[in-house]
């Protein structure tokens, strides 16, 4: 149980485009999702998180206008990186509380190469 | 915020034991210890937990110092497919976030 799903696991864009990354939890409802940036050889940076029904909480640094994140029902949140450039290539990661413990379960994370 | 330190990397042999220490010697009453692992190119998954006694599961065991300034995880048989990186992390609630260090990078040799 437990099981959040990310797609898609990579994608390649053009510098200029949007892409959006879907976070889902498949067996339980998440009120809250976290989303993370992981560039190579360094670890997880948290980027936002994804409230179900509210504005997201960005981290300091972290450009809210660029990185739209939705979360509207309890089992989805998306995060769409708008005007894409090579710099935002990195693995994105999601994660969501797991009901009834003090655990989180992380997606699979998305690889995002602009070009 | 509680923050703890790890040893950058490890090496163990396989099928030997393995400790991978932390230390969080700012740590709270109502912070609970956490490990999760990172596999390559894949997203961390959660390992163990606990707030003062030991705990063991199916993966590991957590052994807490009494003082609860450092924790141990251990590996009881390392495994190839134990090899990642370890982060050990403070966390109060449910649904407090999740700051990650750099971990303790482990390799195993076989």
């Amino acid at each position: 149980g437990a099981v959040v799903s990310q797609h898609p696991s990579w994608v390649i864009c053009k510098s200029g485009t949007s892409v959006k990354i879907e976070c889902r939890s498949l067996d339980f409802q998440a009120t809250t999702m976290f989303w993370y940036r992981q560039f190579p050889k360094q670890s997880l940076m948290l980027m936002a998180t994804s409230n179900e029904g509210s504005k997201a909480t960005y981290e300091q640094g972290v450009e809210k206008d660029k990185f739209l994140i939705n979360h509207a029902s309890l089992t989805l949140s998306t995060l769409t990186v708008t005007s894409a450039h090579p710099e935002d290539s990195s693995f994105y990661i999601c994660s969501a509380s797991i009901q009834g413990g003090y655990g989180y379960t992380f997606g699979s994370g998305t690889r995002l190469t602009v070009v | 915020d509680a923050k703890t330190t790890q040893p950058n990397s490890m090496e163990s042999n396989e099928e030997e034991p393995v400790h991978l220490p932390c230390n969080h010697s700012t740590i709270s009453g109502t912070d609970y210890i956490h490990w999760y692992r990172q596999l390559p190119s894949q997203g961390p998954e959660y390992v163990i937990h606990g707030l003062t006694s030991n705990v063991n599961n199916r993966m590991a065991s957590l052994a807490i110092a009494e003082d609860r300034k450092s924790s141990t995880l251990i590996l009881h048989r390392a495994t190839l497919r134990d090899a990642a990186v370890y982060y050990c992390i403070l966390k109060k609630t449910s649904y407090d976030k999740v700051i990650f260090g750099p971990g303790t990078s482990l390799s195993v040799i076989p």
